[in-house]
Order: structure tokens, then sequence, then C-alpha cells
């Protein structure tokens, strides 16, 4: 089973700052690798799927990229909405529908 | 209106019983598979199941023989049966479609199922 890490497990910015959230995998994930925003009492939404497409809706200042076993989010400029949980995803190949996730990264207002 | 509605949470005692279900609106509810996902309070999250548009099921081992996903296409509605239940188990159950990039494009807001004598 692969496992993912994220870094770090909490990230204290002000609104206007740059964010860069961290996702290693324990083995290549190819480009199967997917981003989650949650607020507090929310369901998660989805920010970017495949490394770095942007999901319906979702606007310019979050950008994915990475490869292989190391991934980012980036959110250029943070919004006061943008303060929430991270999570990575990742999906399996084979065996179909197998997916695990991350255990977050919580971004709070500095 | 595109949603995903949950219900039948509650709580049960250890080794007991439940049936979650999840009601779809808005979409072509056949032509997507529909997975489960729960998060325990304050933990993260971890797929549970999945099911496919020919109704081919998926679990991971942690549920594998326990939990039982199922859907009802005429009736848009997919289901979770979860059987011998632990304290383990107690999380918010989420209904998630799997979109046409692969990923959870859609979720339901959760019901709580808590294990506990």
């Amino acid at each position: 089973e692969i496992v993912l890490t994220q870094s770090p497990a909490t990230l204290s910015l002000s609104p206007g700052e740059r964010a860069t959230l961290s996702c290693r995998a324990s083995q290549s994930v190819s480009s199967y690798l997917a981003w989650y925003q949650q607020k507090p009492g929310q369901a998660p939404r989805l920010l970017i799927y495949d490394v770095s497409n942007r999901a319906t809706g979702i606007p310019p200042r979050f950008s994915g990229s990475g490869s292989g076993t190391d991934f980012t989010l980036t959110i250029s400029s943070l919004e006061p909405e943008d303060f929430a949980v991270y999570y990575c995803q990742q999906r399996s190949n084979w065996p179909p529908f197998m997916y695990t996730f991350g255990q977050g990264t919580k971004l709070e207002i500095k | 209106e595109v949603q995903l509605v949950e219900s039948g949470g509650g709580l049960v005692q250890p080794g007991g019983s439940l049936r979650l279900s999840c009601a779809a609106s808005g979409f072509t509810f056949s032509s997507y598979d529909m997975h489960w996902v729960r998060q325990a309070t304050g933990k993260g999250l971890e797929w549970v199941s999945a099911i496919g548009t020919a109704g081919d099921t998926y679990y991971p081992g942690s549920v594998k023989g326990r939990f039982t996903i199922s859907r009802e296409n005429a009736k848009n509605s997919l289901y979770l049966q979860m059987n011998s239940l632990r304290a383990g188990d107690t999380a918010v159950y989420y209904c998630a479609r799997r979109g046409v990039q692969l990923d959870f494009d859609l979720w339901g807001r959760g019901t709580l199922v808590t294990v506990s004598s």
C-alpha cells in the first residue's frame, strides 16, 4: 500500500502570502495525485487532479506540481477563505478504485 | 441541483450492523462510479469502498468482509451495509462521486456513525 506523507502538519501564514504544501509518496504514483480542501464542518472539495489540473471553478491562485513521489500544492497569494485543511490523495492504476489520502496539512492564519 | 445526501447514521453497539444510504440527484447516477469515504473526528480521510457502473466492488483490507457496498440505479441510490462494527469504525461517512477525471468531484455532507456500548 502506498503511504502519502504531508508536510508540514501545520502552516501558519498571513493573507497575501504564498503557501507551499508538500506531499511525498512511499513509491511512485505516476500522475495520479489529487489535492482537496476541507473547511470545518464541510465535506472535502476537489482542487487539483492529475498533479496539476485545476478542478472546475478552482481559482488560478491554486496550482499543483511534481512527479513520481514528490508533489506540491502552491497557493500564490492567500485569501481569507483559503485557511483550511488540505489533503493529497493518490489512486492506484491496478487494482482500480484503490485510493489513499495523506494525513493533511492545516493552513492557519498567523 | 447536483447533490448527494447521506442518511442512516447513528449509534450502534460493537458487533452491530448499520446500513447507510446516499441519495443522488441532478446527474445521471448510473453513469458514475461511486464511493464511500470516512473521517474519524479530528482525523484524516480514509477510502472505504467503491462500486463501478457495472456493479464491481472494491474494499480496503480494513473493512473487507464486513462492509458491502451496493447501488440501485432505478432509485439513484447508493448503500453501505456495515456489519461487525468496531469502535474504530466510528466516523463521518461521506458518499462521493468519482468524476470523469477519476477523482472525487462531488461529495455529500456526511452521516455520523458512532460505535459504542
